[in-house]
């Protein structure tokens, strides 16, 4: 069974930073790309970042592009994704995903993890 | 970025009947490859998001076939050919073709 398994998240104050982890288990999760998606309470997903399988690819959306940072260790089959100057506006529930490859197709999320910041 | 919009926001359905989502695209995604790098997911109440469909028209594995994609270009469709009451959650439709994805804003589904 696939299971991909966020965690980090909590409360934290306006300014400050936070990493996010995602642990996978139940594939080769150094065949797959990974994804961060996010929810704000009540409010549709946003689609943050991805790298790709080696490493050696990434993107980001607009809105946290400088801000944040994905990592990952294939050998702790393990993908970070470091906030900083987190805003009011970046509380949401945030997603790892797992592709498989670029066409869009994400194959397992993860339950999520909530991230709330504020004063 | 490109930018996803859908329609209708909200789909009050009828189970048995069919009900139909309309995404549109800024830009168009296809892809010089032929494919269309559109997806539509469904998340339903409580639980994380699931793929229906992939590259515009094909069902992911072990997704009932009431569902079905179409559409090219800007212009997408996901059509439910009866539907049932499991199906309610908020639809969203995807745009994978540049290296930042998009979301569409939803379509919450559910029964009248």
């Amino acid at each position: 069974e696939v299971q991909m398994v966020e965690s980090g998240g909590g409360l934290v104050q306006p300014g400050e930073s936070r990493r996010l982890s995602c642990v996978a288990s139940g594939i080769t999760f150094s065949n797959y790309w990974i994804h961060w998606v996010r929810q704000a309470p009540g409010k549709g997903l946003v689609w943050l970042s991805r790298m790709s399988p080696d490493g050696k690819d990434t993107s980001y959306a607009g809105s946290v592009r400088g801000r944040f940072i994905l990592s990952r260790d294939n050998a702790k089959n393990t993908a970070y994704l470091q906030m900083s100057g987190l805003r009011v506006d970046d509380t949401a529930v945030y997603y790892c995903v797992s592709a498989l490859d670029s066409s869009g197709y994400f194959d397992d999320w993860g339950q999520g993890t909530l991230v709330a910041v504020s004063s | 970025d490109i930018v996803m919009t859908q329609s209708p926001l909200s789909l009050p359905v009828t189970p048995g009947e069919p009900a139909s989502i309309s995404c549109r695209s800024n830009q168009s995604l296809l892809h010089s490859n032929g494919n269309n790098y559109l997806g539509w997911y469904l998340q339903k109440p409580g639980q994380s998001p699931q793929i229906l469909i992939y590259l515009g028209s094909s069902r992911a594995s072990g997704v009932p076939d009431r569902f079905s994609g179409s559409g090219s270009g800007t212009d997408f469709t996901l059509q439910i050919s009866s539907v049932e009451a499991e199906d309610v959650g908020v639809y969203y439709c995807m745009q994978a073709l540049q290296t930042t994805w998009t979301f569409g804003p939803g379509t919450k589904v559910e029964l009248k």
